[in-house]
């Protein structure tokens, strides 16, 4: 089976932009998170999609959303960037059949810079 | 809230020594843990897992036991090589919903 894609693997935005990054996941998985890693702060939650709908949301102002399609594919959009939001952005998925014992697996990540 | 406390890094150790990565949790009920290794430039990988209490995860020569007594996870690895040198991440995955919670990391360089 293919791996959790995602597109693109760089960017660079300046403040103000905006910008979406896209995440495949894993043949017949139905859940895709995301989470952003800083050196500063480690890994966060952004939020969950299952079937289409935001199940689990993170701490994150509303500049970051995301929405899910139905064939699983996932997006995140991120309005208005800061420098602060330069980091790398992970998305990973799982079955999402909403047992707790599911094991999510990651993509490579996109690494956004903002100047 | 669910949470992982995860043993502060960087660690440097040399080549054919052992390793112990400790990490704790909090949570409610009967929570899975995983140990997830990042290498530089990539994402993160599943290296091991465990379901229940008392079950051992075990992958390329690493081994956790989860211990519910002890609210605890720790990593270990009895010889370590060169190509072990990355970023370790424990984490938990709750009872309520899909979501996870990672540790901060723990930085491993192994020199030879």
């Amino acid at each position: 089976k293919a791996g959790v894609t995602q597109t693109p693997r760089y960017l660079i935005k300046t403040r103000g932009q905006q910008v979406t990054l896209s995440c495949s996941p894993i043949s017949g998985h139905r859940s895709v998170s995301w989470y952003q890693q800083t050196p500063g702060q480690g890994l966060q939650f952004l939020f969950e999609y299952f079937s289409e709908t935001q199940r689990n949301k993170g701490n994150f102002p509303g500049r970051f959303s995301g929405r899910q399609f139905s064939n699983s594919r996932s997006e995140m959009n991120v309005s208005t960037l800061e420098l602060g939001d330069s980091a790398l952005y992970l998305c990973a998925s799982s079955s999402g059949t909403g047992l707790y014992q599911e094991t999510q697996y990651f993509g490579p990540g996109t690494r956004l810079l903002v100047l | 809230g669910d949470s992982v406390t995860q043993m502060e890094g960087p660690v440097t150790l040399s080549e054919e020594a052992f390793l112990t990565i400790n990490c704790t949790y909090t949570a409610t009920g009967y929570p899975s843990l995983f140990w997830y290794v990042q290498y530089p430039g990539e994402g993160l990988q599943l290296l091991l897992k465990a379901t229940k209490a008392d079950d051992k995860g075990s992958n390329k020569g690493f081994e956790a036991t989860y211990r519910k007594e002890t609210t605890s996870f720790h990593l270990e690895k009895g010889s370590v090589q060169v190509s072990d040198s990355a970023v370790y991440f424990c984490a938990l995955s709750g009872i309520t919903g899909n979501q996870f919670y990672f540790g901060t990391g723990t930085s491993l360089t192994v020199i030879p």
